[in-house]
């Protein structure tokens, strides 16, 4: 049964660098876009980008400037990275999988989430 | 970007009632709208994709219909365990948005 688990800081200071990664176990990373979606306290589901396989990728415009994606084969994982952060970068910070379904694609597999806050 | 409208943002029912979510989107979206589930603590699960289609493994009681801009997730005798959050999403053109979620509670 594939799954995914997200990883890293729980707390990162204001102006520093947020990193998390995505594990993927029991199943391969070909195939399919790896994306990254955040959820700030008492708010809705933001999209913040995806990393396709190949290496390709796609990313919010309300991020762009401040976030890279990037996709591991080698190593089953896939990993964000944030810079500049600020308070309102505090978040529960999910990964997921989508899967092409006919001309669309849907998210069939996601992570449990991992909170982080951004304070000093 | 295309903007979601979800609604109601709660909703009370009772086993076995039936409910239903709209969601609505600011443009066109042909069938490009997907239904999540999610309970506070766990990975969020899809449910219908592509407006429609029920996700294998989603129990028969969960249905989509719509297309446009206009979506509809009904939900027929609910079960104890489907009291969560609901999202809806659209998957037609990036950045990729999320309705604002639909909290289902006893």
């Amino acid at each position: 049964q594939v799954q995914l688990q997200e990883s890293g800081p729980g707390l990162v200071k204001p102006s520093e660098t947020l990193s998390l990664t995505c594990s993927v176990s029991g199943g391969s990373i070909s195939g399919y876009y790896w994306i990254w979606i955040r959820q700030p306290p008492g708010k809705g589901l933001e999209y913040i980008g995806y990393s396709f396989y190949t290496g390709s990728t796609n990313y919010n415009p309300s991020l762009r400037s401040r976030v890279t994606l990037l996709v591991d084969s080698s190593k089953s994982q896939f990993s964000l990275k944030l810079i500049s952060v600020t308070a309102a970068d505090t978040a529960v910070y999910f990964c997921a999988r989508g899967v092409a379904s006919g001309p669309s694609w849907h998210l069939d597999l996601w992570g449990r989430g991992t909170l982080v806050t951004v304070s000093s | 970007d295309i903007q979601m409208t979800q609604s109601p943002s709660s909703l009370s029912a009772s086993v076995g009632d039936s409910v239903t979510i709209t969601c609505r989107t600011s443009q066109s979206i042909s069938n490009n709208l997907n239904w999540y589930q999610h309970k506070q603590g766990k990975a969020p699960n899809v449910l219908i994709y592509a407006a429609s289609n029920l996700q294998s493994g989603v129990p028969s009681r969960f249905s989509g219909s719509g297309s446009g801009t206009v979506f509809v997730l009904t939900i027929t005798g609910l079960q104890p365990e489907d009291f969560a959050t609901y999202y809806c999403q659209q998957s037609d053109s990036a950045p990729y948005t999320f309705g604002q979620g639909t909290k289902l509670e006893i």
